[in-house]
């Protein structure tokens, strides 16, 4: 069945770049998005990143899309404290684009 | 504008219990959909609906059973509930922005144990 597959945890120093990577099996999907989720809250859409595309940037942020290799990473520049939380990638679910897969979530620790 | 709420926040059962988990969205979503966050496992998705009326299954649905009489309302009903549907719970809404783009709106979350 279609999988999402993403690395635990990530530690950074504050002002360095992050990058969260993100692998998927289902070869028929259109869009894919980050979500961030921070302590005892829900989750939030950071991005989304057409299949067509292969890059997305929107201010820090930069999604990178490699459809060949089904790898999607999301880069953070400037990494700040307020940017430790958890996050997800997502896609759709058995090609149904109105239902989404998600990644067991990386959670990113910036320390100073 | 309240997006999707969500009730209880949270709730502690007993094995053999039933109870529902309350969703409301006041964005007039046509999608909405049930996800349980385990550790180290992420969100797995449980049941949707695509419109009033209208619901299939997720990843996990088994103990599980929705509803979605209105387009505001999704509940999420446990009907013996087992010390492994401990959990939290989100409910998330959204609507076709077109070319099949599906952002999802999430509420606060539901923190279920059952003991």
């Amino acid at each position: 069945g279609e999988d999402v597959e993403q690395s635990l945890f990530l530690s950074v120093r504050e002002g360095d770049s992050s990058v969260i990577n993100c692998t998927y099996t289902d070869s028929s999907s259109t869009y894919l998005y980050w979500y961030k989720q921070e302590p005892g809250a829900g989750l939030q859409l950071l991005t989304y990143i057409f299949s067509n595309m292969d890059m997305k940037q929107d201010q820090r942020l930069t999604v990178l899309l490699n459809k060949k290799d089904k790898h999607l990473s999301l880069r953070i520049a400037d990494t700040q404290t307020g940017d430790s939380a958890i996050y997800f990638c997502a896609g759709p679910f058995s090609g149904g684009y109105n239902k989404l897969i998600f990644g067991a979530g990386t959670r990113l620790a910036v320390h100073p | 504008n309240a997006g999707v709420t969500q009730t209880p926040k949270f709730q502690v059962l007993k094995t053999g219990q039933s109870m529902t988990l309350q969703c409301a969205q006041d964005m007039n979503h046509e999608y909405m959909s049930w996800y349980r966050q385990d550790p180290g496992m992420g969100l797995r998705l449980i049941h949707y609906s695509v419109g009033a009326g209208i619901t299939d299954q997720g990843e996990v649905p088994n103990g599980y059973n929705v509803s979605r009489s209105t387009t505001e309302d999704f509940p999420l009903r446990l009907l013996s509930a087992a010390p492994s549907q401990t959990s939290v719970y989100f409910c998330a809404s959204s609507y076709s922005q077109g070319k099949g783009a599906n952002v999802l709106t999430f509420g606060a979350g539901s923190r279920l144990t059952v003991l």
